[in-house]
């Protein structure tokens, strides 16, 4: 059974620093992982797919990376701001099946 | 660009009522997904379809049950709901193509705020 863990739980920084979270997962036959941020109460907004054959992705300030083999990912920001501030989530996919998630990392940005 | 849509974004009902919940999936995407988040946790998986069928199965309660309708969209159908049953119940749509069935980028709606009293 997949199981995805999160670490730090929360993180605070100051605005401007660079960051990273880190997502495990117990399974590497995965197919896909994909990072969310939540807002509290809202939806969840995609904001990079790796594929099980690619080892990273960016998008602006983001920069996810990820190793099948050990069983990680990484989402690196840059220069954060205090609109980054909300809840990331990791999810994974193996084989036809669902997204699993991780229990996520709260950041908050500081101004 | 569409996206997932779901309805109503806020539903109130009491003990035991029945309530169902509808998603939108982007026009398209041959798999939808059904999860339950209670105050604090991470998405749990309750069931998904491909392509109209029941393709995976997660904690989904026996008194809960969903469908996918031939135009694709997706009901999720809750009875003798329960206190417990109070949490934001998300759909997601993806594209599942291929014989390999290989899920691609997934996308999720605003929710369903559900409050049971």
């Amino acid at each position: 059974k997949q199981e995805v863990t999160q670490i730090p739980a929360a993180l605070s920084v100051p605005e401007g620093e660079n960051l990273v979270l880190n997502c495990s997962f117990t399974d590497s036959a995965i197919y896909n992982l994909q990072w969310f941020r939540q807002d509290p109460g809202k939806g969840l907004t995609s904001l990079l797919l790796i594929q099980s054959s690619q080892r990273e992705q960016t998008s602006g300030r983001l920069n996810a990376s990820l190793d099948k083999s050990s069983g990680r990912s990484t989402l690196y920001i840059a220069a954060s701001q205090p609109g980054d501030s909300a809840t990331y989530l990791c999810a994974v996919t193996n084989y036809g099946q669902n997204f699993v998630f991780g229990p996520g990392t709260r950041l908050s940005v500081l101004p | 660009a569409a996206g997932v849509i779901q309805s109503p974004r806020h539903l109130i009902k009491e003990k035991r009522e029945t309530a169902t919940l509808k998603c939108y999936p982007i026009p398209r995407h041959d798999t939808v997904y059904w999860y339950q988040q209670g105050p604090g946790q991470d998405p749990q998986f309750l069931i998904s379809f491909y392509e109209k069928m029941q393709s995976d199965k997660g904690s989904i309660p026996d008194r809960f049950s969903a469908q996918q309708f031939s135009d694709y969209h997706s009901e999720l159908n809750m009875s003798s709901l329960e206190l417990g049953d109070s949490a934001l119940y998300f759909c997601a749509s993806s594209l599942a193509g291929g014989i390999q069935r290989r899920s691609t980028e997934a996308f999720f709606g605003q929710g369903t705020r559900l409050t049971v009293v």
